[in-house]
């Protein structure tokens, strides 16, 4: 079963913009991870949050993570092209290894 | 370099077939792990290998999916009697270790297509 959701759904917004990606989720986590997947591709991964961290950064993605409101956002500045594809956030349970997804954030970028 | 690979790429098969899915972690990965993943929708959780032993299976639908690692590297995901629901793209991952707080590294999946 899905841990939460992602919204928007899809968001489409033009180059030089930024994209602002919402995920909620259900249960206590160790952490919290954006992975991305382009059409017909794996899922390759963007960022690691831990549950005792609230923001981090890297390069042109920002983090943020409310562990009272069991919610995070994923910022990309800037946007290119190239950043259009499927953003997915994912959680590593207390107790569990294995990762649980959201539904994803399909995101066109506009030249 | 070397990333998870996944063999074959696309699978399409008749209802009621077998189908074994492969799965070549990253070198050196004691962890991997297999996913599967409906049009629209996230990857879910079917099954886990720390080295050789299933550390969690608890994702697997039903009796019908089986997988294996028996040498602690390449794994097997394997299909019994496929009906049309089992129609998707099959994901594999591997990590370091099975430890806290480590990202998953993802193949590019076998699209499965039961007929």
């Amino acid at each position: 079963s899905q841990q939460g959701e992602e919204d928007p759904q899809a968001l489409s917004i033009q180059e030089g913009e930024n994209a602002t990606m919402n995920c909620s989720y259900k249960t206590s986590i160790n952490n919290l991870q954006w992975y991305r997947q382009n059409s017909g591709r794996g899922l390759v991964h963007l960022i690691l949050i831990r549950s005792n961290e609230r923001e981090k950064h890297s390069g042109r993605l920002r983090v943020t993570l409310d562990t009272s409101k069991k919610s995070s956002s994923l910022l990309i500045t800037a946007s290119r092209a190239a950043d259009t594809a499927s953003y997915f956030c994912a959680t590593d349970a207390d107790s569990a290894r294995q990762l649980t997804f959201g539904s994803g954030t399909q995101l066109t970028v506009l030249p | 370099g070397a990333g998870v690979s996944q063999t074959p790429s696309n699978k399409v098969t008749e209802k009621g077939k077998y189908v074994e899915l492969r799965c070549d972690p990253i070198s050196g990965h004691t962890a991997l792990y297999w996913y599967r993943q409906s049009l629209g929708q996230g990857p879910e959780f079917l099954i886990y290998f720390q080295g050789t032993g299933a550390a969690d299976d608890s994702g697997l639908p039903n009796d019908r999916f089986f997988a294996v690692r028996p040498e602690g590297s390449v794994s097997t995901l394997k299909i019994q009697r496929t009906e049309r629901g089992d129609s998707a793209v099959y994901l594999c991952a591997s990590s370091p270790t099975d430890r806290e707080n480590q990202p998953q590294h993802f193949g590019d999946g076998t699209r499965l297509s039961i007929l």
